[in-house]
């Protein structure tokens, strides 16, 4: 059975930072890209970031750019997420995703609040 | 980016109704990396349909995808109670995942 399991999560103030990392099993984890994916509190899907299945390909959403960096750990079969220069509007419940043709597992979601 | 819109934003049905949800891309699809996914409130989001087309792993046969280009379709042929929910369609291009604004199913 395929398990994605996001930590990390919770309240941050502006202009901090903070780590989410995502631990996966029931699949060979270096064979897959993976994404993340965010949803603003009452709001739409937004995807955030992915990795190629050996970290040599990245990709980032334009509003992340510079900030966020995506990497994995396949010895550890997990992932990460490392978010700076935190911004009200980055508050979100974050997934991490099993990505190829489309998304196909996906975490429960952790919430990030960025907040004064 | 392409940008992906979804219509209607809401959809008022019965259990039993055909439910047709649309999504509209800005520019040429590639069919590969057209999917759509259903979410409920407070749950991560479900793969439906990937490549257009093709039924994820465990969907029922009432669930259909279709479309090509800049048009596709979800469709529900008779919506259940349990299918009351917000949809989203799904796109890869110009290296990067687009999401359209989702539409709400409910009664």
């Amino acid at each position: 059975e395929v398990q994605l399991v996001e930590s990390g999560g919770g309240l941050v103030q502006p202009g901090g930072s903070l780590r989410l990392s995502c631990g996966t099993s029931g699949f060979t984890f270096k064979d897959y890209w993976m994404s993340w994916v965010r949803q603003a509190p009452g709001q739409g899907l937004e995807w955030v970031a992915n990795i190629k299945g050996d970290g040599g390909e990245k990709y980032y959403v334009d509003s992340v750019k510079g900030r966020f960096t995506v990497s994995r750990d396949n010895a550890k079969n997990s992932l990460s997420l490392q978010m700076n220069s935190l911004r009200v509007e980055d508050t979100a419940v974050y997934y991490c995703a099993r990505d190829g043709s489309a998304l196909y597992y996906w975490g429960q979601g952790i919430p990030v609040t960025v907040s004064s | 980016e392409i940008v992906l819109t979804q219509s209607p934003g809401t959809l008022s049905l019965s259990p039993g109704d055909r439910a047709t949800l649309s999504c509209r891309a800005s520019e040429n699809v590639n069919s590969k990396y057209l999917a759509w996914y259903q979410q409920k409130p407070g749950q991560a989001p479900r793969l439906l349909i990937y490549g257009a087309s093709s039924r994820a792993t465990g969907i029922p046969d009432r669930f259909s995808g279709s479309g090509s280009g800049t048009d596709f379709t979800l469709t529900i042929s008779r919506l259940e109670p349990e299918d009351f929910a917000v949809y989203y369609c799904q796109q890869w291009g110009n290296s990067q995942w687009t999401f359209g604004q989702g539409t709400k199913v409910e009664i």
